[in-house]
């Protein structure tokens, strides 16, 4: 059962433009949302991430914008540089016994050209 | 560095063959969990141990096993490897997670397993 819908697959944006990636829960009992990047060859990084008593959480060029009620958040990437080119995983968790673990999309591969 | 150490970063050996993947979590970190990235696929939740104990299980077969050591380092073992075993073995980990805090979980930068 997929508990955590991303989209798009793929996404080629030009360099200064903004990246949007969304994604779509169905597990009420999430509590916490983090976005995570991924480089060739190396482990997720954490980029940012929410809890769902706010919207919006802004760092740098980094926005997550958060709809409960829709069960819905997406992550934004502002002025998209090249080096923004990876692969990006929305996640969620809850702090209930047994669902610690996080519960990832199936990915978005990002690649910003010149 | 995320601080998660793991070994060995590369291996290939062949179908029927045993493994274990090793992994070292963060300073202070009681729980460990193991994910599956095969090419071009998402992370698959193997499982999750929590100061020793099994936490929670996901898509992990019968031929995986895992155990979360005193000293908190964990391991992984693949068994009677198949060549669909090929694939990135992630080890991430995190404190005990509460509604106040949230608790990011860490990722070392994986195993990569290849089945011949």
């Amino acid at each position: 059962q997929q508990q955590v819908k991303q989209s798009p697959q793929s996404l080629i944006v030009q360099k200064g433009g903004i990246s949007i990636i969304n994604c779509a829960y169905e597990n009420t009992a999430f509590d916490y949302f983090p976005w995570y990047q991924q480089f060739p060859g190396k482990g997720p990084a954490l980029l940012i991430a929410i809890r769902p008593d706010v919207s919006e959480k802004k760092e740098g060029r980094f926005t997550i914008s958060f709809n409960k009620s829709a069960k819905q958040f997406s992550l934004h990437i502002m002025d998209s540089q090249p080096g923004d080119s990876a692969t990006y995983f929305c996640a969620a968790r809850s702090a209930n016994f047994g669902n610690e673990k996080l519960t990832f999309g199936t990915g978005t591969r990002l690649t910003i050209i010149p | 560095d995320s601080g998660v150490t793991q070994t060995p970063k590369h291996l290939i050996t062949a179908t029927g063959q045993r493994v274990t993947l090793r992994c070292s979590p963060r300073s202070g970190d009681l729980s460990v969990y193991w994910y599956q990235q095969s090419l071009d696929q998402g992370l698959q939740f193997l499982i999750q141990y929590y100061n020793g104990e099994e936490r929670a299980k996901g898509n992990i077969l019968e031929r995986f096993s895992a155990q979360q050591f005193p000293d908190l380092h964990s391991e992984l073992n693949l068994s009677s490897l198949e060549l669909g075993d090929s694939a990135l073995y992630f080890c991430a980990s995190s404190g005990l997670m509460t509604v106040a805090s949230g608790n990011t979980i860490y990722f070392g930068e994986g195993s990569w397993l290849t089945v011949v």
